[in-house]
């Protein structure tokens, strides 16, 4: 069975750099079949893409969030990693990561729970 | 404000039809193929419908999702209780601002 589990700070202080970890199982983070994915709800909000990696290295990047955001991944431990830095409140939310599957489009068929990361003095 | 446009609530009685829309452009819906996502707030999204119209194992004939032009519409039939639930588009944008884009969400509300 596939599973995605996020982990990092729940809590992160203004202008400080947001870190959280993707942890991968059932599934291969060196598969051609798929793309790996970062996507947040802000508070009140819906739902926006932030970024994904490919196992070759290729990534893609929100425009908006572009300037901020790193991703990288660690195939020895089958995980992925999000990094936004200088935060403000605005990045407070719930953060997913996901999995896409090219027999599908790419469309995402496994998410994992979120975490819900404040950023709050 | 999102690059797709939904509307932000639909209500219905139970065992009704009821359906959402998704408009975007020819850059976005126009080129690439629409998803659709159920999701409760505080649970990971569900995949509904991939490319237009496909429903992934799992997933009950009463969801139908289709495309026309720069517009796509998830469909669900025989409405449930457990239908509640926050539903998104999703397609790949194509243009200078490349990647994925949502819609606003739509809020279904099973009366």
């Amino acid at each position: 069975q596939v599973q995605l589990q996020e982990s990092g700070p729940g809590l992160v202080k203004p202008s400080q750099t947001l870190s959280l970890t993707c942890t991968v199982s059932g599934s291969s983070i060196n598969s051609d079949n798929h793309w790996w994915t970062w996507i947040r709800q802000p508070a009140g909000e819906g739902l926006q893409w932030i970024g994904r990696i490919f196992n070759t290295g290729s990534i893609n990047y929100n425009p908006s969030l572009a300037s901020r955001v790193s991703i990288s991944v660690d195939t020895s431990n089958n995980q992925f990693s999000l990094k936004l830095t200088s935060v403000t409140a605005a990045d407070t939310g719930v953060y997913y990561c996901a999995r896409e599957y090219r027999g599908y489009d790419f469309a995402i068929d496994f998410w994992g729970q979120g975490t819900l990361v404040a950023v709050s003095s | 404000q999102s690059v797709l446009t939904q509307p932000p609530s639909v209500s219905a009685t139970p065992g009704q039809k009821v359906t959402i829309s998704c408009s975007g452009s020819s850059s976005n819906i126009g080129s690439n193929s629409v998803s659709w996502y159920r999701h409760l707030p505080g649970t990971a999204p569900k995949l509904l419908i991939y490319e237009n119209n496909k429903r992934p194992s799992g997933i009950p004939d009463r969801f139908s999702g289709s495309k026309s032009g720069t517009s796509a519409t998830l469909a669900i039939t025989g409405l449930q209780t457990g239908d509640e639930a926050d539903y998104y588009c999703e397609t790949w944008e194509t243009n200078l601002s490349a990647g994925w884009v949502f819609g606003g969400g739509t809020k279904l509300t099973v009366l």
